[in-house]
């Protein structure tokens, strides 16, 4: 079974800072993404990556399959991107396996 | 249509009730998922269908029962649940394989009393 290890679990910052969040993972995946989560609970899909690169708006995520390694990015940060941000796996080989999820990391940005 | 709609957004029950939760999407998605989320904790699988067949099931108790009617449809039936089944839970679609994105409904957030 897939660990998937997040950091850091809680972070504050100040409008307008770089963020970095961090994942790592135990064993081989089909793909990595990264959710959103506000309170009150449903999950938006950010991105979902196998290899390199991917930016939208102001967010970056990166993922370094030799290493198991994943990061988000976001630039620029702003209040309305406080949230749960959770990494999730999938398992390797294909197939409708469901997802294995990171303990999520809780991202408060203050004006 | 991009959505997975999940009804009822909340739902309280009792312990001897028999309830329904519903997901549906119209995205020609063939996998369907439930999961389910107590506070402060992340998502654990429970069941899994690909191309309307149960393909896992992640040891849930009797107590909760998946139906899949068509490839738009996913419903987990509740009967006898206990208070600790209080949860959110997320229903997701996605095509069947390994490299594809997933699609999360809001949740339906169960109170057991």
């Amino acid at each position: 079974k897939n660990e998937v290890e997040q950091s850091p679990q809680n972070l504050t910052a100040q409008e307008g800072e770089f963020i970095t969040i961090n994942c790592s993972y135990s064993v081989g995946i089909s793909a990595l993404h990264w959710l959103q989560q506000h309170p009150g609970g449903g999950i938006v899909s950010l991105f979902m990556l196998s290899s390199g690169k991917k930016k939208h708006g102001r967010l970056i995520a990166t993922i370094n399959i030799q290493e198991k390694h994943s990061s988000l990015h976001i630039t620029a940060s702003h209040p309305r991107d406080s949230a749960v941000y959770i990494c999730a796996v999938g398992v390797a080989g294909g197939g409708a396996d469901g997802l294995t999820f990171g303990k999520g990391t809780h991202l408060i940005i203050q004006p | 249509d991009t959505e997975v709609t999940q009804t009822p957004k909340h739902l309280v029950m009792g312990m001897t009730n028999k309830k329904s939760l519903k997901c549906e999407q119209h995205m020609g998605h063939r996998a369907m998922y439930w999961y389910k989320q107590k506070a402060k904790k992340p998502p654990e699988l429970m069941f899994v269908y690909s191309y309307e067949k149960l393909s896992i099931n992640e040891s849930v108790p009797s107590r909760f029962s998946p139906e899949c009617p068509n490839s738009s449809l996913l419903n987990l039936h509740l009967h006898a649940l206990q208070p600790e089944d209080s949860a959110l839970y997320l229903c997701a679609s996605s095509q069947a394989g390994g490299n594809y994105g997933y699609t999360f409904g809001s949740g339906t957030r169960l109170t057991v009393v």
